[in-house]
């Protein structure tokens, strides 16, 4: 299994871009979420899915767009890049019983 | 919501030395409590987690505790060694919650030689 997969590993966009972050899992999880981490604040939720065409908000969810087409995959969308977006984000994947697997993150810079 | 607060936020201390993280939570109706580590660079993993049904675990040289009357959880780690450096985070999830956990802000631990 290779657990949670994300890509890209690094980005740089100018203010205003759009990009998007992609996830897949290959553990046949149903929930799967998106968060973002900056320094001393501990990890946000942005976006979650408790399974294929179902997504809903989390803590943080202005300024990014999600789809769930298929059980594996969950891209994140930036739809217009701002500075504030600057972050490491992070996707997961969960279990049944609640225990969570994370990707590798993607760092992304916003000029 | 839950609201999960960690303390202390760096801990620094000497190889050999036990070290102790402590978190504690708001939503009583929380069932499940995670701690993951993060080394530098990579995500979170999962090192281990305990439910409210059980007040101690044990994994070699890590443990964890859980006081649901006083809403604390800790995490224990004995002889500790260079390799323990990292960020850990405590995480809760409430009953009926979803999967949506609530993490802690983090706490650096640097082990010293």
């Amino acid at each position: 299994n290779a657990g949670v997969t994300q890509t890209p590993k690094f980005q740089v966009l100018k203010t205003g871009q759009s990009m998007t972050l992609q996830c897949a899992q290959d553990m046949n999880h149903e929930y799967m979420s998106w968060y973002r981490q900056d320094p001393g604040m501990g990890l946000r939720l942005i976006h979650y899915s408790v399974g294929a065409g179902i997504t809903d908000q989390g803590e943080v969810p202005n300024g990014y767009n999600v789809s769930r087409s298929t059980t594996e995959d969950f891209p994140l969308r930036l739809l217009s890049a701002a500075p504030s977006q600057t972050s490491v984000y992070f996707c997961a994947s969960t279990t049944g019983l609640g225990t969570q697997y994370f990707g590798p993150g993607t760092r992304l810079t916003v000029l | 919501g839950e609201n999960v607060e960690q303390h202390p936020s760096t801990l620094s201390v000497q190889e050999g030395d036990s070290a102790v993280i402590k978190c504690t939570y708001s939503d009583s109706a929380s069932n499940y409590f995670p701690w993951y580590k993060q080394e530098l660079g990579k995500g979170p993993q999962l090192i281990i987690d305990i439910r409210s049904n059980v007040g101690e675990k044990k994994d070699q040289r890590i443990a964890v505790t859980l006081n649901k009357t006083a809403k604390h959880f800790s995490l224990h780690i004995t002889e500790t060694q260079p390799e323990d450096s990292a960020v850990y985070f405590c995480a809760a999830l409430p009953t009926g919650g979803g999967n949506k956990l609530t993490f802690g802000t983090g706490t650096q631990l640097k082990v010293e030689l």
